[in-house]
């Protein structure tokens, strides 16, 4: 079993509209999660940074960390061309930097 | 600031041959890690560098290897290439706790390597 998984998906969404992506993980030593935004021909670039569970908001973007499901989200209000990215979450134990990655999920949105 | 930066962006190699990629990290920032994307694996952790010290390793062979300097920019080498080593080799780097800082992680654009 990975670390890390995301539904490596597609997903198409009209302007506008929200879109709702989400990770599970099975090591519970994970304590700090991350959202990364790639586009196309580019590194990734860092969203969202959270510690251990709760919400975090930052304008159109808000992360959920779930621990005691092993759960993650990311949810995009009032979703733009310009969002139209593979959105990777990451996560990392602490004590080192190293982070696991889940596959990505591409998203498109639609003028 | 500036952000990271590699060099060079694209490269292609022959099987067997061996290629050095080089990273510059955010000033001020003493920790750089590598990561190997591709397709079918996603992003995998090579390891990281902290103080010209290497602190972590991932699950890759001999063949890779990397090094810091003492103004922080790495190097990752990878000998006796093969079809199978063809990725996009991503660097990031990040203020480290000893630093004041976190665990966040700044990319830079990659490098694109290409084994024929």
């Amino acid at each position: 079993q990975k670390e890390v998984e995301q539904d490596p998906g597609p997903l198409s969404v009209p302007e506008g509209a929200i879109v709702s992506l989400n990770c599970t993980y099975s090591n519970s030593a994970f304590q700090y999660f991350m959202w990364y935004r790639q586009y196309s021909r580019k590194g990734p670039e860092l969203l969202m940074y959270t510690y251990s569970s709760g919400n975090k908001e930052d304008g159109r973007f808000t992360a959920q960390v779930d621990k005691s499901s092993k759960y993650i989200s990311l949810f995009i209000r009032d979703s733009q061309p310009s969002d139209s990215a593979t959105y990777l979450c990451a996560m990392s134990a602490g004590g080192n930097n190293r982070l696991a990655f889940g596959k990505g999920n591409q998203v498109v949105v639609i003028p | 600031k500036a952000g990271v930066t590699q060099t060079p962006r694209y490269l292609i190699k022959t099987r067997g041959q061996q290629v050095t990629l080089s990273c510059s990290p955010i000033s001020g920032h003493r920790s750089v890690s590598w990561y190997q994307q591709t397709p079918g694996q996603g992003l995998q952790f090579l390891f990281e560098y902290f103080s010209e010290t290497q602190r972590n390793k991932g699950n890759f062979p001999g063949r890779f290897s990397g090094r810091q300097f003492s103004n922080s920019r790495s190097e990752m080498n990878v000998s006796t290439l093969e079809l199978g080593d063809s990725a996009l080799y991503l660097c990031a780097s990040s203020l480290d706790l000893w630093d004041g800082g976190s665990y966040e992680q700044y990319f830079g654009p990659g490098t694109r390597l290409t084994v024929t």
